[in-house]
């Protein structure tokens, strides 16, 4: 079946520092992606819509200037945190559509010291 | 997306089948039942899906009542490695951008 790979699998930054997160559909393409954020004993939430070529669609309460998005090809998209702070630290998980259903990164566990 | 409503937790014993149920009674006529399960630490993997008639895969199959209000997803001979949050979705226009409710943690021992 199809893959969704993210990168990297778990990562530590200082607080003030930003970290790129990559997803990467292997084996098909994807003009559309979506970013989730999931904080310890909670369900995901979903962030932003990722659209390659064009901007992202953030939702509601998710700052745009924080977290960047860019889809610049139809195999990856990225999401930066720009000035990483403590309670940033969470788990980041991706996902691109297929025919009839989502496909999920392995996530991308994130502390922030 | 349709509201859905399920148990917050589950106990099932290795070997036997787990039924976890899943209420949707606002769904309209043309949404999918979804069900997706999380692994812990893991990103969520994709189960089944069905519009209304029953549905079965290598992994689950998914009952959906004749009104469409609820569906139980089963899993015919539970394993210790079946422990996971397991999501109930109705997504609206597609399977794609989901909502995610709180699931049902389903513990599968010995």
């Amino acid at each position: 079946g199809a893959v969704v790979s993210q990168h990297p699998s778990w990562v530590i930054c200082k607080s003030g520092t930003s970290v790129k997160i990559e997803c990467r559909s292997l084996d098909f393409q994807a003009t559309t992606m979506f970013w989730y954020r999931q904080f310890p004993k909670q369900s995901l939430m979903l962030m932003a819509t990722s659209n390659e070529g064009s901007k992202a669609t953030y939702e509601q309460g998710v700052e745009k200037d924080k977290f960047l998005i860019n889809h610049a090809s139809l195999t990856l998209s990225t999401l930066t945190v720009t000035s990483a702070h403590p309670e940033d630290s969470s788990f980041y998980i991706c996902s691109a559509p297929g025919d009839t259903e989502a496909f999920f990164g392995q996530g991308t566990r994130l502390t922030v010291v | 997306d349709a509201k859905t409503t399920q148990p917050t937790s589950m106990d099932c014993a290795e070997g036997r089948a787990a039924n976890l149920p899943c209420n949707h009674s606002t769904i309209s006529g043309n949404e999918y039942v979804y069900w997706y399960r999380q692994i812990h630490s893991q990103g969520p993997q994709y189960i089944i899906h069905g519009l209304k008639n029953n549905e079965t895969n290598e992994m689950a199959s998914l009952i959906i009542t004749e009104d469409r209000k609820s569906s139980t997803l089963i899993l015919p001979h539970a394993t210790l490695r079946d422990t996971a949050v397991y999501y109930c979705i109705s997504p609206l226009g597609g399977g794609n951008k989901l909502t995610f409710g709180t699931g049902t943690q389903l513990k599968v021992e010995l």
